[in-house]
C-alpha cells in the first residue's frame, strides 16, 4: 500500500537553506507533491513535480525527486520566519479518484 | 478566489452525543474530503466523496458517517462520540482533472474536542 514517510521537526537559522525530505512507496505515483499548514490554517498547496522529472524550480523553492529511490525533497532558500510551518509531502496517481495520500507532516522552526 | 469553509472552528461535545461536521466548497469540485489530523500521525482519510450521493470508505472510517446530498456541501457525522474521536478535522475538495495533477483544497479545520 502507499506509504510516505518524512521527518517529524527541523530547525534552522533564518537566512539558511532548509531541506526538507520525504520517502514515498508506491512506484505507481504520477504526482508528489508538498503543502504547506500555516498555524491555525488547513494545507495549501506549495508546489508539485510530475514523476517523470528530476527537478522543478519555482522561485525560492526546489524540489528534487529521485525516483530510484523514492526520495523526494524540498529545498527552500533563504529561509525566513514566515516559512515557519508545517510540510506535509503527498502523492498520488492520476485515475481513479484521485486519492491524495500525506506524510505526517515536517514541523520547521526558523530561528530570527 | 477558492473557499472551502468548515461550520465550527472550535467545537465541545460530550461522550454519546451526535455530532455534525458541515462543509462547504464554492469551486463545483466533484471530490470532497474528511481528514483527521493528529500530532505525530499527520492527515488521515476519514471519508471522500466524487459525487452527489456517493461515497468511499477512507482509511478510518470506523465510528463515522458522511453525507452528500448536494455537490458543495459534504458533512460528517460521528453518530455516538467518543474520547478518542477528539482531533482535528480537515475537508477538502478537488477537481475531477483526469490525468492531470490533483490539488486538494483545504477548509480551515474544526478541533473538536470530546469531553
Amino acid at each position: 500500500g502507499e506509504d510516505v514517510e518524512q521527518s517529524l521537526f527541523l530547525s534552522v537559522r533564518e537566512g539558511d537553506s532548509s531541506v526538507i525530505n520525504c520517502t514515498y512507496t508506491d512506484s505507481s505515483s504520477t504526482y508528489l507533491y508538498w503543502y504547506k499548514q500555516e498555524p491555525g490554517a488547513g494545507l495549501q498547496l506549495l508546489t508539485y513535480i510530475f514523476s517523470n522529472m528530476d527537478m522543478k524550480q519555482d522561485q525560492r523553492l526546489t524540489v528534487l525527486l529521485n525516483k530510484k529511490d523514492k526520495h523526494l525533497s524540498l529545498r527552500i532558500a533563504d529561509t525566513q520566519t514566515g516559512d515557519s510551518a508545517i510540510y506535509f509531502c503527498a502523492e498520488s496517481y492520476s485515475g481513479g479518484y484521485q486519492k491524495v495520500t500525506f506524510g505526517i507532516g515536517t514541523k520547521l522552526q526558523v530561528i530570527p | 478566489d477558492v473557499k472551502v469553509t468548515q461550520s465550527s472552528r472550535y467545537l465541545v461535545k460530550r461522550t454519546g452525543e451526535k455530532v455534525f461536521l458541515e462543509c462547504v466548497q464554492d469551486m463545483d469540485h466533484e471530490n470532497m474530503f474528511w481528514y483527521r489530523q493528529d500530532p505525530g500521525l499527520g492527515l488521515r482519510l476519514i471519508y471522500f466523496s466524487y459525487d452527489v450521493k456517493m461515497k468511499e470508505k477512507g482509511d478510518i472510517p470506523e465510528g463515522y458517517s458522511v453525507s452528500r446530498e448536494k455537490k458543495e456541501r459534504f458533512s460528517l457525522i460521528l453518530e455516538s462520540a467518543s474520547t478518542n474521536q477528539t482531533s482535528m478535522y480537515l475537508c477538502a475538495s478537488s477537481p475531477h482533472t483526469g490525468r492531470s495533477y490533483n490539488e486538494q483544497f483545504f477548509g480551515p479545520g474544526t478541533r473538536l474536542t470530546v469531553l
